[in-house]
């Protein structure tokens, strides 16, 4: 069954200072990988998303995400973070199959300090 | 474009009563999901609907059911309430395979 694993519960940064958020699937089959974001009391946004092709992608908010298919990861990274990026970070895989369920990880906060 | 409207936003129940939750997924979009939200267990899956059909369906319990209208809206209902289904319930709606889900707001279930 797929897994998806966020080694880091909490990632407390500086402003202005970069930050990565990791994340490793189990799976070795074709997968679709998403970044989703939780800020208090409110649903899941999509960050961004892997389907197929570039294995670098970008969110307009200038976070970006690197596919590696040999250490099965998908690292979120930000050069500079701000307080309002402060959230709950989800990485989510799809097996791409008949279904769309998501694998959820167990989230990763990010605390940014002024 | 409306998002993903789930209703009510929040709702206190009794042990052993039933609720039903409404989702509303984004116009066009077909296929549904459901997911429970808890602390301990974090973001689980519990079912997912497209044209009305259920095609995949999480580890839970009877107790937990759901349903697709032909207008892709979707009800889940959980009948004989018990403290740990206290949760945050997501909705989420997909245009396709692989796109990536909206997700609404969440509908904060607290059993007493």
């Amino acid at each position: 069954a797929q897994s998806v694993t966020q080694l880091d519960s909490q990632v407390p940064v500086f402003e202005e200072a970069p930050v990565e958020l990791r994340c490793n699937y189990s799976s070795s089959v074709s997968v679709y990988l998403f970044w989703y974001v939780q800020y208090p009391n409110q649903g899941l946004q999509l960050l961004l998303k892997y389907l197929s092709g570039s294995t670098l992608v970008e969110s307009i908010n200038g976070f970006e995400a690197e596919f590696n298919k040999s250490q099965t990861s998908f690292h979120l990274r930000k050069p500079s973070v701000h307080i309002s990026d402060t959230a709950e970070y989800f990485c989510a895989v799809s097996d791409g199959g008949a279904t769309n369920k998501l694998i959820f990880g167990t989230g990763t906060l990010l605390a940014v300090q002024p | 474009k409306a998002g993903v409207t789930q209703t009510p936003r929040y709702l206190i129940k009794t042990r052993g009563q039933q609720v039903t939750l409404s989702c509303s997924p984004i116009s066009g979009h077909r296929s549904v999901s459901w997911y429970q939200q808890t602390p301990g267990q974090g973001l689980q899956f519990l079912f997912e609907y497209f044209s009305e059909t259920q095609r995949n369906k999480g580890n839970f319990p009877g107790r937990f059911s759901g349903r697709q209208f032909s207008n892709s809206r979707s009800e889940m209902n959980v009948s004989t309430l018990e403290l740990g289904d206290s949760a945050l319930y997501l909705c989420a709606s997909s245009s396709g395979q692989g796109t990536g889900y909206t997700f609404g707001s969440g509908t904060r279930l607290t059993v007493v």
